[in-house]
C-alpha cells in the first residue's frame, strides 16, 4: 500500500483558497487518490477522488501531477466550516480488498 | 436517502467483556468496512464485508469479528475487551467494493 505524506497543520484565511498538498511518491498505476475530511471526531466525509486527470466537484478541486507522485486538494473559498482534519489516501487493492490506509492528515484551520 | 447509521453512539464496557456494534449501510450499498480510530490518530482498517462475505482484514486479532446480513447491515463484535480497544469505531458503506466509501458518525467505545 502506498504511503502518503501531508503537512501536520495549515492555516487559511476565510474566503481565500486553501491548497492542501500530499506526496505519494510510491503510488502504482492503478491506485486512486482519495480525499476525506473529519470534523470534531465525526465520521470522515468524502470529498473527491481521481486517478490521473484533474477533478472538480461542488466541494473541491483535485490536481494530480503528471508523474502522479503528488496531488493538491483545493478548497476555492474556504469558510470557517471547512476547519477539519484532511486525509489524503492512496487506495489500492490487496487480493480484491479495496481498503483505505489513513495517515495522520493535515489539520486545516480557517481563520476569520 | 438515509446515510450510514451506527448504534449505539457511546458505550462504556469493562475489561474482559464483549461488545457488539451495529451499522446500517446506505441504501443500495452492498459493501461495509469497519475502522478503529484511536484518539489523535487516523482510522485503521479492521475488515470489510462484501455481499455477506468477509473481503479482507487488517492487522487486528481474531477477537475482532463481524457479520453482514442479507440487507447488508453489519455488526462488529469484540471479545475479551482490553483497555486499548477504547476508540471511535467507524463503519463505512459503498455501492460496491471498488467505489468510494461513505462513513457513519461512529460509536465511541470506552473500556475501563
Amino acid at each position: 500500500d502506498a504511503k502518503t505524506t501531508q503537512p501536520t497543520s495549515m492555516d487559511c484565511a476565510e474566503g481565500r483558497a486553501a491548497n492542501l498538498p500530499c506526496n505519494h511518491s510510491t503510488i502504482s498505476g492503478n491506485e486512486y487518490v482519495y480525499w476525506y475530511r473529519q470534523i470534531h471526531s465525526q465520521g470522515p466525509q468524502y470529498i473527491i477522488h481521481g486517478l490521473k486527470n484533474n477533478e472538480t466537484n461542488e466541494m473541491a478541486s483535485l490536481i494530480i501531477t503528471e508523474d502522479r507522485k503528488s496531488s493538491t486538494l483545493i478548497l476555492p473559498h474556504a469558510t470557517l466550516r471547512d476547519t477539519a482534519v484532511y486525509y489524503c489516501i492512496v487506495r489500492g487493492t490487496t487480493s480484491g480488498t479495496y481498503k483505505y490506509i489513513f495517515g495522520t492528515g493535515t489539520r486545516l484551520k480557517v481563520l476569520a | 436517502e438515509t446515510g450510514v447509521t451506527q448504534s449505539p453512539t457511546h458505550l462504556i464496557k469493562t475489561r474482559g467483556q464483549q461488545v457488539t456494534l451495529r451499522c446500517s449501510s446506505q441504501s443500495g450499498h452492498n459493501t461495509v468496512s469497519w475502522y478503529q480510530q484511536a484518539l489523535g490518530q487516523g482510522p485503521q482498517f479492521i475488515f470489510q464485508y462484501y455481499r455477506e462475505e468477509e473481503n479482507g482484514r487488517g492487522n487486528f486479532p481474531p477477537r475482532f469479528s463481524g457479520l453482514q446480513f442479507p440487507n447488508y447491515s453489519s455488526e462488529l463484535n469484540v471479545n475479551a475487551l482490553e483497555l486499548d480497544d477504547s476508540a471511535l469505531y467507524l463503519c463505512a458503506s459503498s455501492w460496491d467494493h471498488a467505489y468510494e466509501q461513505y462513513f457513519g458518525p461512529g460509536t465511541r467505545l470506552t473500556v475501563t
